[in-house]
């Protein structure tokens, strides 16, 4: 089946400091890939939708010059977030799906998730 | 307004008793349904999923789920819960590329 990785999957990092996570399709080709947060016992919010090549698409309220998100490749996006501060610390959980007519198209396959938390 | 609903936030039930956890979805059209499940400090894994077709659809883990579009639901069923069902346990719809995710139930199996 579809794997998709993340890393790192777990990450501490001083206030002010960038954080760079990783969301890697593994075994197809990922025309677009979702970044979610998650707070301690809530659901997933949906933060930005990329698509390869494509600037993001951000949800209403996600700050987009705080959480830079780049899809240069099929197979990769990154979410960076810049000049983290506490209440930044989350999970952060990617998703992909494949093109249109291929069979990882309906669907999202979930990364492991990223647990992000700043001092 | 456009809204998934998980109505349980907590259920507990007792291992080898039956579950069904609900999920309600209000869209203008019948999205692709989703259910997935969550262990603490853990990524989602996929139980189960419908598109079209036979409304009740079969999952993984014995887990199996029905959908009616008049109840605009998409409820999750065991008839036998085991200790390691132990999870949170979200339901997701997608009526275009995004998906839209429920608040979340969180399940205790008591032995």
């Amino acid at each position: 089946g579809a794997v998709v990785s993340q890393h790192p999957s777990w990450v501490i990092c001083k206030s002010g400091t960038s954080v760079k996570i990783e969301c890697r399709s593994l075994d197809f080709q990922a025309t677009t890939m979702f970044w979610y947060r998650q707070f301690p016992k809530q659901s997933l919010m949906l933060m930005a939708t990329s698509n390869e090549g494509s600037k993001a698409t951000y949800e209403q309220g996600v700050e987009k010059d705080k959480f830079l998100i780049n899809h240069a490749s099929l197979t990769l996006s990154t979410l960076t977030v810049t000049s983290a501060h506490p209440e930044d610390s989350s999970f952060y959980i990617c998703s992909a799906r494949g093109g249109s007519g291929t069979s990882s198209y309906n669907e999202q396959f979930f990364g492991p998730g990223t647990r992000l938390t700043v001092l | 307004a456009q809204s998934v609903t998980q109505p349980d936030i907590h259920i507990t039930v007792s291992e080898g008793a039956s579950l069904e956890l609900r999920c309600n979805y209000s869209y203008g059209a019948t999205p692709y349904l989703f259910w997935y499940v969550q262990s603490p400090g853990q990524g989602l894994q996929l139980l189960l999923k419908y598109f079209s077709g036979d409304t009740l659809v079969q999952g993984i883990k014995g887990f199996e789920a029905e959908f009616k579009r008049s109840q605009s639901s998409f409820n999750l069923r065991k008839p036998s819960v085991h200790w390691s069902d132990a999870a949170e346990y979200f339901c997701a719809v997608a009526p275009s590329t995004a998906f839209y995710f429920g608040t979340g139930t969180s399940l205790t199996v008591i032995p």
